[in-house]
């Protein structure tokens, strides 16, 4: 069964760091696009950025351009999204999901089940 | 940037009647690089619909996707109470992919 796994839920401080995780099991993971997609409390989805781990090739959003770091650990079947300083509008629930097909042009799935990511004082 | 526009924002329908959900696209994806989503409440968004059309393993035949040029629509044909949640389009034809901002399919 193809599955993404994300890491749990994170609580910090504004300009903390963070990296967060999600694993894919049951497919070839080098050769499938993965992406991050965030949702602000209550409101709708946002496609972030996507990564390719067979070549490590990364599109972001402009929206998130500088703001986040997308990587990859083949070793381990993992890739992260991860925060060099929060800020109190980083708080979302972050979905993890992989493209359908082994193209660029793919829609998601699946998604992982989401990192609820709380940065307040 | 390809904005998807949604329409409505929420819809209030009764179990068995027809919905009918719209998302147009600021300009041309490609013909059919969309995706449809529902998501449920505390749940991740699950795939429905892909190029266009074509409904995802497991989705029942009452979901049906269609479009004329950059207008989408997804079409449920008789409501289960099941189906009550946030319906989301997703264009993947250029970067940034991005969503449309969701109709809130609610029981009237």
């Amino acid at each position: 069964e193809v599955q993404l796994l994300q890491s749990g839920a994170e609580v910090k401080k504004p300009g903390e760091s963070l990296k967060i995780s999600c694993q894919g099991s049951g497919f070839s993971f080098t050769n499938y696009w993965i992406g991050w997609v965030r949702q602000l409390p209550g409101k709708g989805l946002e496609w972030m950025g996507i990564i390719y781990p067979g070549d490590s090739d990364i599109r972001y959003s402009p929206s998130f351009q500088g703001q986040i770091t997308i990587s990859v650990d083949t070793s381990i079947s993992t890739t992260y999204l991860q925060w060099s300083s929060l800020k109190a509008s980083d708080t979302a629930m972050y979905y993890c999901a992989r493209h359908s097909g082994r193209t660029l042009y793919s829609w998601f799935d699946p998604w992982g089940q989401g990192t609820p990511v709380t940065v307040s004082t | 940037e390809i904005v998807l526009t949604q329409s409505p924002g929420t819809l209030s329908l009764s179990p068995g009647e027809r919905a009918t959900l719209s998302c147009r696209a600021s300009q041309s994806v490609g013909g059919t690089f969309l995706a449809w989503y529902q998501q449920k409440p505390g749940q991740a968004p699950r795939l429905l619909i892909y190029v266009a059309s074509s409904r995802a393993p497991g989705i029942p035949d009452r979901f049906s996707g269609s479009w004329s040029g950059t207008d989408f629509t997804l079409t449920i044909s008789r409501l289960e109470p099941e189906d009550f949640a946030v319906y989301y389009c997703q264009q993947y034809y250029s970067s940034p992919n991005t969503f449309g901002q969701g109709t809130k399919l609610e029981i009237k």
